[in-house]
């Protein structure tokens, strides 16, 4: 398995407070991403980084920001959190930008907000 | 637009039966690579199976095969000789280009003894 591990698990806040997840890898990957997933719709792209301080948006990142200061870490952050982020969020990572190597994920976060 | 289409909400299959998962992808772009993903109860994404859209032949992985039309713009799942471990949720994705796994809605697969 690859070696991603998102913190928290599960997570319950109030909206409009700040929320950051983690994602943390030990496979020395450049490419991380963070998807959140919905009934119905998928996994959707919200913010994908592609080096440290690189950094790109998806197609769902309104209200989400994104930073990557060390290689292994790729933090998401809801500035002020509204219950339509409740969601589960997965982490993934990528050896390569080529359309022929597969993302691996993490294991989710899942965040309700009340 | 959506670029992958599971047109599948569930399917039920006997237990060691073979069972198809539909997936249908558009994009212009010659190269792209499309995967299989399968979603258990427990929630983890795991990577099943991979075809890229200039290999000739049909990818397989175990009891996996993907059943890749070019121009059909299909690439449907084939699970042989199924297990009740494999009742879960399929996902199909692609990826074009230098970045993003763009996903389908999911199809549930519910195995019966």
């Amino acid at each position: 398995d690859a070696g991603i591990t998102q913190s928290p698990r599960h997570k319950v806040t109030e909206t409009g407070t700040p929320v950051t997840l983690r994602c943390h890898q030990t496979e020395n990957h450049r490419y991380m991403y963070w998807y959140r997933q919905d009934p119905g719709h998928g996994l959707r792209l919200i913010h994908y980084s592609y080096g440290v301080k690189d950094t790109d948006k998806g197609e769902v990142s309104d209200g989400y920001s994104v930073s990557r200061s060390k290689t292994e870490d790729f933090l998401l952050t809801l500035e002020s959190a509204t219950s339509s982020q409740t969601s589960v969020y997965f982490c993934a990572i990528s050896a390569s930008p080529d359309e022929n190597s597969p993302l691996h994920f993490g294991n989710g976060t899942r965040l309700t907000v009340t | 637009a959506q670029k992958i289409t599971q047109t599948q909400p569930g399917m039920f299959v006997q237990e060691k039966e073979a069972v198809t998962l539909d997936c249908t992808y558009d994009t212009s772009d010659p190269s792209y690579g499309l995967f299989w993903y399968k979603q258990p109860s427990s929630g983890e994404m795991i990577f099943l199976i991979y075809q890229g859209s200039y290999d000739q032949q049909n990818a397989t992985e175990g009891r996996y095969s993907l059943n890749f039309q070019k121009a059909r713009k299909s690439a449907n799942l084939v699970i042989s000789a199924s297990q009740l471990g494999d009742s879960a949720m399929y996902f199909c994705a692609m990826r074009e280009g230098v970045d993003k796994l763009v996903f389908g809605a999911g199809t549930i697969l519910r195995v019966k003894s």
